[in-house]
């Protein structure tokens, strides 16, 4: 079965400064990892997702992540935060289903990422 | 493109009442899914559709849960006698059965059990 770890419950940076939210994975089989973000009173929102193409993947709103097999870890970093990018994130992950298609999520339990000014 | 829409967006409703609640999809998507997420917890899957036919269902989907999608468009989840931990967001989210395509989720549909 797969599962999510991430670390960290609440993060607070300052706005300009490096944001680092961290996932581990567990998986037998070559994962599919996201990461969505959550507004207050908004649906999920897909920022970047891994499917065993390149490893630094790049997403919306100047947020990357990076696979890394050895460390099972996906964490999603943004250089410079900014005060917008308040919200919850939540790091998933799925595999095959049915042959080619992703199947269901398994989703960590989220960090909230506060940003001061 | 008018995204993923569930209706109603809040629900409260008393101990031992049944509730339903509704999930459009994206039109052209095949593919439908239902997750749970309490406070503090990330979503958790509950069962998903291709088309009309549920393929899988969760554990935590009790005898009171059940879901439709009849005519593989709209899709509904309903829960008989209401408990007080059934208190959750109810998700939807839909996507194409096609490789490695993205589910969208919709906004939610909150329900509070008194």
């Amino acid at each position: 079965a797969q599962s999510v770890t991430q670390l960290g419950s609440h993060v607070s940076v300052s706005e300009g400064a490096l944001v680092l939210l961290r996932c581990n994975y567990s998986s037998s089989v070559p994962p599919y990892l996201f990461w969505y973000v959550q507004y207050p009173n908004q649906g999920l929102q897909l920022l970047l997702k891994y499917t065993s193409a390149a490893t630094l993947v790049k997403g919306i709103n100047g947020f990357e992540a990076e696979f890394k097999k050895s460390e099972t870890s996906f964490h999603l970093t943004k250089p410079s935060a900014h005060m917008s990018d308040a919200a919850e994130y939540f790091c998933a992950v799925s595999d095959r289903d049915r042959g080619s298609t992703l199947g269901r999520l398994y989703f960590g339990r989220g960090t909230q990422l506060t940003v001061w000014p | 493109d008018t995204g993923v829409s569930q209706n109603p967006r809040h629900k409260i409703t008393k101990r031992g009442q049944n509730v339903t609640f509704r999930c459009d999809p994206i039109s052209e998507h095949n593919r439908l899914y239902w997750y749970r997420q309490t406070l503090g917890q990330g979503p958790e899957f509950l069962t998903y559709f291709q088309n009309e036919a549920q393929l899988e269902k969760s554990r935590l989907l009790s005898d009171r849960f059940s879901a439709e999608r009849p005519k593989g468009s709209f899709s509904t989840l309903e829960i008989q006698r209401t408990e007080q931990g059934d208190s959750a967001m109810y998700l939807c989210a839909s996507s194409l059965s096609s490789t490695l395509d993205t589910q969208y989720f919709g906004p939610g549909t909150r329900l509070t059990v008194l």
